[in-house]
């Protein structure tokens, strides 16, 4: 059964820093990664979707890359603000499993 | 504005009860789903269809109902059997399950039991 981590839980960091949060899967058998964001008690927002036969996607400050064999995600923000304070999480498209979450890392941007 | 709509933002609910969430979509998405979230846990799966009439049980799907009567409409229902029904509950639909599949989600429903 496909399961999904997300390390690390939380990070605060100060403005204009740039950041890693990182995604890992136990089964490669995945249509697509897809990164979100969720601000507190709201909906999930999508900000990249990567197709399994694709290396990384970018939008913005942010850049996701994907190595299906090893089962990782990498989510880049680049020069961090403080409206990118939220919870972020990744999901993968699973064969026959539909979308699988990790339990979200926790971004606070210090102004 | 495309997008899906649940209903309401905020629903409580008393011991003994069954309550019904609601989720609708106008993206013209033939898939919909349900997610279950509790604080410092990732989304689960109660229920998903992939088709009008035709739904399926996730990981989490007891004490839970679904109907899919329309292709724009998928509610949820909290019935009395589930014993810890407070939680926020979030709707998801997609195009059919292919590689470009993306997911997209309405704003949540926020149950507490009172």
């Amino acid at each position: 059964k496909q399961e999904v981590t997300q390390i690390p839980a939380a990070l605060s960091v100060p403005e204009g820093e740039n950041l890693v949060l990182n995604c890992s899967f136990t089964d490669s058998a995945i249509y697509n990664l897809q990164w979100f964001r969720q601000d507190p008690g709201k909906g999930l927002t999508s900000l990249l979707l990567i197709q399994s036969s694709q290396r990384e996607q970018t939008s913005g400050r942010l850049n996701a890359s994907l190595d299906k064999s090893s089962g990782r995600s990498t989510l880049y923000i680049a020069a961090s603000q403080p409206g990118d304070s939220a919870t972020y999480l990744c999901a993968v498209d699973n064969y026959g499993q539909n979308f699988v979450f990790g339990p979200g890392t926790r971004l606070s941007v210090l102004p | 504005d495309g997008g899906i709509t649940q209903s309401p933002k905020y629903l409580f609910r008393k011991e003994g009860q069954n309550v019904t969430l609601s989720c609708e979509q106008n993206l013209n998405h033939d898939a919909m789903y349900w997610y279950r979230q509790d604080p410092g846990q990732g989304l689960r799966l109660i229920y998903y269809s992939q088709i009008v009439n035709d739904f399926q049980k996730g990981d989490i799907a007891e004490g839970y109902s679904v109907s899919r009567e329309k292709k724009e409409s998928f509610p949820l229902t909290v019935t009395s059997a589930q014993k810890n029904p407070t939680a926020f509950y979030l709707c998801a639909s997609s195009l059919p399950r292919t590689r470009n599949t993306e997911a997209f989600f309405g704003q949540g429903t926020r149950l507490t039991v009172v």
